[in-house]
């Protein structure tokens, strides 16, 4: 099945730093790729919407700025936050979708990324 | 943009009974309804899925129902067991394309033995 391969797991930096979060396809190819943040015990909200070879699409209330998406190949997306600070400590987790074959429009997620902020 | 709220928050069960967790959604658009399910720490794995055409969709234990014109889908989880207790999410997306998938609130469920 398809594979959604994240890196790093988990990240711990100092605030005024900035973090990258890459996101991989292994075995298919993800035009479109998805980024959510989840915190403790609560749901994952949709951050934007990351296109191959074009802008993202940001949520209302999500800082474009803060939180850059590069989508360069057709397998790879980053995150990465800019001038981190404690309130951006968070579990990021990205997804792409699959859609060749039976799995076709199904979400799949990377283990997620846990980003501490001193 | 679509809402997807879900009910209930939490959940426990006896070993055996039955579960279920319901969620609404707002765009009439959506045509796509996946369930996920997320373990402790670990990431949101899809269990089953239903889109616009079909009402009803099982797999062994776990059922998902689909009303358009409520506009609401529910998760049916029969004889559970403790192995089912993780954090379920509902949902919806219009599917295709860069289409987004807009998740519930989650339900935590315990199975207790």
């Amino acid at each position: 099945g398809a594979v959604v391969s994240q890196h790093p797991s988990w990240v711990i930096c100092k605030s005024g730093t900035s973090v990258k979060i890459e996101c991989r396809s292994l075995d298919f190819q993800a035009t479109t790729m998805f980024w959510y943040r989840q915190f403790p015990k609560q749901s994952l909200m949709l951050m934007a919407t990351s296109n191959e070879g074009s802008k993202a699409t940001y949520e209302q209330g999500v800082e474009k700025d803060k939180f850059l998406i590069n989508h360069a190949s057709l397998t790879l997306s980053t995150l990465t936050v800019t001038s981190a600070h404690p309130e951006d400590s968070s579990f990021y987790i990205c997804s792409a979708r699959d859609r060749t074959g039976s799995g076709a429009n199904v979400l799949t997620f990377g283990a997620g990324s846990r980003l501490t902020v001193l | 943009g679509e809402n997807v709220e879900q009910h209930p928050s939490t959940l426990s069960v006896q070993e055996g009974d039955s579960a279920v967790i319901k969620c609404t959604y707002s765009d009439s658009a959506s045509n796509y309804f996946p369930w996920y399910k997320q373990e402790l720490g670990k990431r949101p794995q899809l269990i089953i899925d239903i889109r616009s055409n079909v009402g009803e969709k099982k797999d062994q234990r776990i059922a998902v129902t689909l009303n358009k014109t409520a506009k609401h889908f529910s998760l049916h989880i029969t004889e559970t067991q403790p192995e089912d207790s993780a954090v379920y999410f509902c949902a919806a997306s219009r599917g295709g394309g860069g289409n987004q998938f807009y998740f519930g609130t989650g339900t935590s469920l315990t199975v207790i033995p």
